[in-house]
């Protein structure tokens, strides 16, 4: 009963590092995504893809790319870490259809020093 | 307007109170929405869909007004574990979901 899975859970880097967070998802979801959350804000989404082969930017997508490896698996990568990247990642998936549900992974925090 | 619009809170509550949350939205299209609830420190977790007028479970009640464009999440007999950030989300299209920003309730003893 995994659902959505991200890794790692936490990450510290320094500066100028490049990272991939990874996320996997086992409900057969088309839609999966990844939002960044900082202390007393809101979701902002970096990310998404629509379905297997499409990406599209969300309101934060600076300093940031990202793979639709498959159906299943959506990753994250930060080519050049900036401590303003400091920040809780989560991805979500859910089924198209604006009467569907978002579908949460636990989350990576992520510390860039 | 913003497209999703919360009261931050918090929301401080005895115990057994009953307490309502607003949210108001911009886009007048949308069909369904949805109140996910976040611990702190944790992954949002969906509590309610409301599709129509509005959907009961338990001690959660969320309601609709498609006129006034604006749904509310009514909790009763609140308990310690209802203290969380309560999350307004509506559809922006298919694909994309827009959070709000959140209300915080604490239930205290």
């Amino acid at each position: 009963n995994a659902g959505v899975t991200q890794t790692p859970k936490f990450q510290v880097l320094k500066t100028g590092q490049s990272m991939t967070l990874q996320c996997a998802q086992d409900m057969n979801h088309n839609s999966m995504y990844w939002y960044r959350q900082d202390p007393g804000m809101g979701l902002r989404l970096i990310y998404y893809s629509a379905s297997e082969g499409t990406t599209d930017k969300g309101e934060v997508p600076n300093g940031y790319n990202v793979s639709r490896l498959n159906k299943r698996e959506f990753s994250l990568r930060l080519e050049s870490a900036a401590p303003s990247q400091t920040s809780v990642y989560f991805c979500a998936s859910k089924w198209s259809g604006s009467n569907q549900p978002q579908h949460f992974g636990d989350g990576t925090r992520l510390s860039i020093l | 307007r913003k497209e999703v619009e919360q009261d931050p809170g918090p929301f401080n509550v005895p115990e057994g109170a009953t307490v309502a949350f607003n949210c108001t939205y911009s886009n007048s299209a949308s069909q369904s929405f949805f109140w996910y609830r976040q611990d702190c420190r944790k992954e949002p977790k969906l509590l309610m869909s409301v599709y129509s007028s509005g959907n009961e479970d338990g001690r959660f009640t969320a309601q609709l007004n498609r006129a006034s464009q604006y749904i509310s999440l009514l909790i009763r007999d609140s308990k310690l574990s209802d203290s969380a950030t309560y999350l307004c989300v509506v559809p922006y299209n298919t694909d994309k979901l827009i959070f709000g920003t959140g209300t915080r309730l604490q239930v205290f003893p």
